[in-house]
């Protein structure tokens, strides 16, 4: 069974802190990985996708991707309370069917 | 404006009923997908199409049942021999070739 890990939190940071999320994979044939954001009862919306090692940044969001570690984490600068959510990680395992493979989620809490 | 509707929202079923999620795009996406979420966990792929007459199962086929008549249609059953059909059913579809999902508002299922 593929597999995608991710700490279910809460990670709890103060406001205009960073907040740091990881995620690892087990196919290191994995070609393409996603952090998604689901607030509490909506559907997930897509924040940030990467496909080569390295950094990616989007405004206050930066995702990086370690193939070699088979790590991908998702920075978020001068985090907001409109920032508390749940955070997915997706990565595709099979290119064959283009579906993604989803982690449980983490947590972020940002405090006032 | 373009995307992805589900209906119904919010949907209540007793046991041993089918239901019938309905899935509508206009997106001019060829690949569509049905994943469940159950609570504090993350996203289970369920079916998914790549194109019109064709679909394949996911990981958690067992008791649901799809069809892809049309391009912009891809609804799901929910039959009376899933066992635990109480979740939130996400249906999403992908365009190009990146991979990107893109998810519909969600259809939430409570059977009493």
């Amino acid at each position: 069974q593929k597999e995608v890990e991710q700490n279910s939190g809460p990670l709890s940071v103060p406001e205009g802190a960073i907040a740091s999320l990881n995620c690892t994979y087990s196919d290191r044939g994995s070609q393409s990985f996603f952090w998604y954001r689901q607030y509490s009862g909506k559907s997930p919306e897509l924040i940030m996708s990467i496909y080569s090692n390295g950094d990616k940044e989007d405004g206050r969001f930066t995702a990086q991707l370690n193939k070699a570690s088979q790590y991908v984490s998702l920075l978020i600068r001068d985090s907001q309370p409109s920032d508390s959510a749940t955070y997915l990680c997706a990565v595709n395992h099979d290119t064959g069917r283009r579906a993604l493979t989803f982690g449980s989620g983490t947590r972020l809490q940002v405090q006032p | 404006d373009g995307g992805i509707t589900q209906s119904p929202k919010y949907l209540f079923r007793k046991e041993g009923q089918n239901v019938t999620l309905s899935c509508e795009q206009n997106l001019n996406h060829d690949a569509m997908y049905w994943y469940r979420q159950d609570p504090g966990q993350g996203l289970r792929l369920i079916y998914y199409s790549q194109i019109v007459n064709d679909f394949q199962k996911g990981d958690i086929a067992e008791g649901y049942s799809v069809s892809r008549e049309k391009k912009e249609s891809f609804p799901l059953t929910v039959t009376s021999a899933q066992k635990n059909p109480t979740a939130f059913y996400l249906c999403a579809s992908v365009g190009g070739y990146t991979g990107e999902l893109f998810f519909g508002e969600g259809s939430r299922l409570t059977v009493l």
